[in-house]
């Protein structure tokens, strides 16, 4: 399996633009999760689905932040618009519903809003 | 308000030495203590993980040392190896409600020196 995929690895805009991240998880993940992380807060969950349907937003720090998962192979992360204070890294993360309580994290997208 | 709290910040241990990174919690339900180990540029992945009922766990050089009246767990890494140089993060769920809810600590910097 190729793990977690996550789309663009690197992103950078300018303050009020759209901003769309993605994610496939891992096949057969019942569960995925957005993280993001910053050197002052660490990491922070924003969102995790189960089945595809959002069961925790309370993360989402505002409405600027949306998130679908539309189908078991596919997530968006959006903010819009973007400011410079959401520059971070952004992880998404998969798990299956049984099993193991791992999360598998993908390789993040750091994004940088000028 | 930070229901994990992990100490310290950062760590530079010589080759050989032995790391011990600390953490404490705050919610007497959680039941799942992981740690996370993540190397610059990737995602975090599970290292090794406790369950309130043992004291301690120990995987190769990995040791998680558990005190629930404390509310404490530590991770000790014997024999520390370069390689071993990383972030590392403590975390606590509960297993109840899935082990969706990952609150992580904010991480510490790992570096063993040759």
């Amino acid at each position: 399996d190729a793990g977690v995929i996550q789309s663009p690895r690197h992103e950078v805009t300018e303050m009020g633009q759209e901003v769309t991240l993605r994610c496939k998880p891992i096949s057969g993940h019942n569960s995925l999760f957005w993280y993001r992380q910053t050197m002052m807060r660490g990491l922070e969950l924003l969102i995790y689905f189960n089945n595809n349907v959002p069961i925790d937003d309370s993360g989402m720090p505002e409405d600027r932040f949306s998130a679908k998962m539309p189908n078991a192979s596919f997530s968006t992360l959006k903010i819009q618009p973007s400011e410079p204070r959401d520059s971070a890294v952004y992880f998404c993360a998969s798990r299956p519903d049984r099993g193991p309580y791992e999360q598998y994290f993908g390789p993040g997208t750091r994004l940088t809003v000028t | 308000q930070q229901q994990v709290k992990q100490s310290p910040q950062s760590l530079i241990v010589q080759k050989g030495g032995i790391s011990i990174i600390n953490c404490a919690y705050e919610n007497t339900a959680f039941d799942y203590f992981p740690w996370y180990q993540q190397f610059p540029g990737k995602g975090p992945a599970l290292l090794i993980a406790i369950r309130p009922d043992v004291s301690e766990k120990k995987e190769g050089r990995f040791t998680i040392s558990f005190n629930k009246s404390a509310k404490q767990f530590s991770l000790h890494i014997m024999d520390s190896q370069p390689g071993d140089s990383a972030t590392y993060f403590c975390a606590a769920t509960l297993i109840q409600t899935g082990a969706n809810n990952l609150f992580f600590g904010t991480g510490t910097r790992l570096t063993v020196i040759p």
